[in-house]
């Protein structure tokens, strides 16, 4: 059974970059898209950035000129950089596997509390 | 970017009553759109996928239907483990994936 497992730093100061990253455990890398999303304190979900087993990328556009995905295949492990935070990147952040048959996120990581404050 | 919009934000419903909760598009998609349960302090998790086909594992009290612009998702009896909020979330080639805003299901 798969399972997604992230880590990363949970409290950024203004302008500083935000790093996650997200293993896959029990299951293959190739053939899906992984991605990210994040959901603010009390809202909902907003995707970020999806990247395939190849480096294949893409990104939301209201967040692209900040956000950098990437993946390591031999590590079955991806990653998510977001500069110039504020606080109002403040959410709990979460992977996800993507299924390409169904369009629809299959399996979520347990999500990281990212907090942005002075 | 296709926008999708809930209705309602929030329901009180009995354990036993049928839910509706609707998501209209912003513009006439195709049928990739996928619902979400998730509960407090948790992760979603895949209810329904390509508007009417249910996830693997999950309760046959959940159903989706829906075409264009408007899809729904019933509960067609309500169970204690169902209070949540639900997502909808669509898929297309010509915009980044988007969620709805939630709809919170409460105890009556």
């Amino acid at each position: 059974q798969v399972q997604l497992q992230q880590w990363g730093a949970g409290l950024l100061k203004p302008s500083e970059t935000l790093s996650l990253n997200c293993a896959v455990y029990g299951g293959s890398f190739s053939g899906y898209y992984w991605t990210w999303i994040r959901q603010p304190p009390e809202k909902g979900l907003e995707w970020i950035a999806e990247i395939n087993h190849s480096g294949s990328t893409n990104y939301n556009p209201s967040l692209k000129s900040r956000v950098t995905i990437s993946v390591d295949t031999s590590e079955k492990r991806f990653s998510l950089r977001m500069s110039s935070v504020t606080a109002a990147d403040t959410a709990v952040y979460y992977c996800a596997r993507v299924l390409l048959d169904r369009n629809a996120f299959d399996v979520w990581g347990q999500g990281t509390m990212v907090t942005v404050s002075s | 970017d296709i926008q999708m919009t809930q209705s309602p934000t929030t329901l009180s419903a009995f354990v036993g009553d049928r839910v509706t909760i609707t998501c209209r598009a912003s513009q006439s998609m195709s049928n990739w759109l996928a619902w979400y349960q998730q509960k407090p302090g948790k992760a979603p998790k895949l209810l329904i996928y390509k508007a009417s086909s249910l996830e693997s594992g999950v309760p046959s009290r959940f159903s989706g239907s829906g075409s264009g612009t408007e899809f729904t998702l019933t509960i067609s009896s309500l169970q204690p483990d169902d209070f949540a909020t639900y997502y909808c979330q669509q898929y297309s080639t010509d915009s980044p994936w988007t969620f709805g805003q939630g709809t919170k299901v409460e105890i009556k």
